[in-house]
C-alpha cells in the first residue's frame, strides 16, 4: 500500500499564508481524490477540502487545496491566517480498493 | 447528523472491544458508515465500513479481528475488535461518507479505549 507523508509541524504568523504538503509515496496523486481535515484539540476531525480542491459551503474561502502531479503531492493552503486556524491538519486519500488512507498529520501553530 | 457513541473504555489484553454508534437526524439507509481510530503512534487509521445493505469492507491489517454490523431498526451500527492488545489503544470514531462526494463528512465524538492488564 502507499503512504501519505506530511510535515510534522508548520508555523506562521497571523495574517500570513501557510501551505501544508501531502506527498503520496506510490501511485498517482491525481487518480484518487484527496481530502483535508482540521482537528482542534479534543474534537473530531472535520473536512475542510474534498476532492482535491473543493470546499464545503461552511468552510472559509481562506482554505484552498491543490495537487501537483510533478511532485505527486497535494497541498492545503490557508491564507490570512487567524489564531483560530491553529489545529492539526490531516490529508486523506484512497487506495485501489477505495479504502481510506490518512497522512500522519501536521500541527499548525499560528504565532 | 449527530452521533452518539458508547462502549467500554478500559479493556484487558485479549478481550473484545465493542462500540456502538447511534445516528440521529439521518437514516442509515442512505450512506456508508465507517469506523476510524486515532492513536498517538499511528495517527488516523481507517478500520472499515458497513453499507446500508450490510456489506462490509475492512482494513487488511485488522480484517482478521474486526466485525462491523448495522442495525437499521435502531439506526445504529457497531464495531467489534477481538483479541485487543496495547497497540489497539486509541480514540475510536464513527463516521459517515457521502454518496456525492469523497471523504468522511460526519464524525462521532470519539471513544477513548485503553488496553491494560
Amino acid at each position: 500500500n502507499f503512504m501519505l507523508t506530511q510535515p510534522h509541524s508548520v508555523s506562521e504568523s497571523p495574517g500570513k499564508t501557510v501551505t501544508i504538503s501531502c506527498t503520496r509515496s506510490s501511485g498517482s496523486i491525481a487518480n484518487k481524490y484527496v481530502q483535508w481535515y482540521q482537528q482542534r484539540p479534543g474534537s473530531a476531525p472535520a473536512i475542510v477540502i474534498y476532492e482535491h480542491n473543493r470546499r464545503p459551503s461552511d468552510v472559509s474561502d481562506r482554505f484552498s487545496g491543490s495537487i501537483d502531479s510533478s511532485s505527486n503531492s497535494a497541498s492545503l493552503t490557508i491564507s490570512r491566517l487567524k489564531t483560530e486556524d491553529e489545529a492539526d491538519y490531516y490529508c486523506q486519500s484512497y487506495d485501489n480498493n477505495n479504502q481510506g488512507v490518512f497522512g500522519g498529520g501536521t500541527k499548525l501553530t499560528v504565532l | 447528523v449527530q452521533f452518539q457513541q458508547w462502549g467500554a473504555g478500559l479493556l484487558k489484553p485479549s478481550e473484545t472491544l465493542s462500540l456502538t454508534c447511534a445516528v440521529y437526524g439521518e437514516s442509515l439507509s442512505v450512506f456508508n458508515w465507517h469506523w476510524i481510530r486515532q492513536s498517538p503512534g499511528k495517527g488516523l487509521e481507517w478500520i472499515g465500513k458497513v453499507t446500508h445493505r450490510g456489506s462490509t469492507d475492512y482494513n487488511p491489517s485488522l480484517k482478521s479481528r474486526v466485525t462491523i454490523s448495522i442495525d437499521t431498526s435502531n439506526n445504529q451500527f457497531s464495531l467489534k475488535l477481538t483479541s485487543v492488545t496495547a497497540a489497539d489503544r486509541a480514540v475510536y470514531y464513527c463516521a459517515r461518507d457521502s454518496p456525492s462526494a469523497a471523504g468522511f463528512w460526519g464524525w462521532g465524538q470519539g471513544t477513548m479505549v485503553t488496553v491494560s492488564s
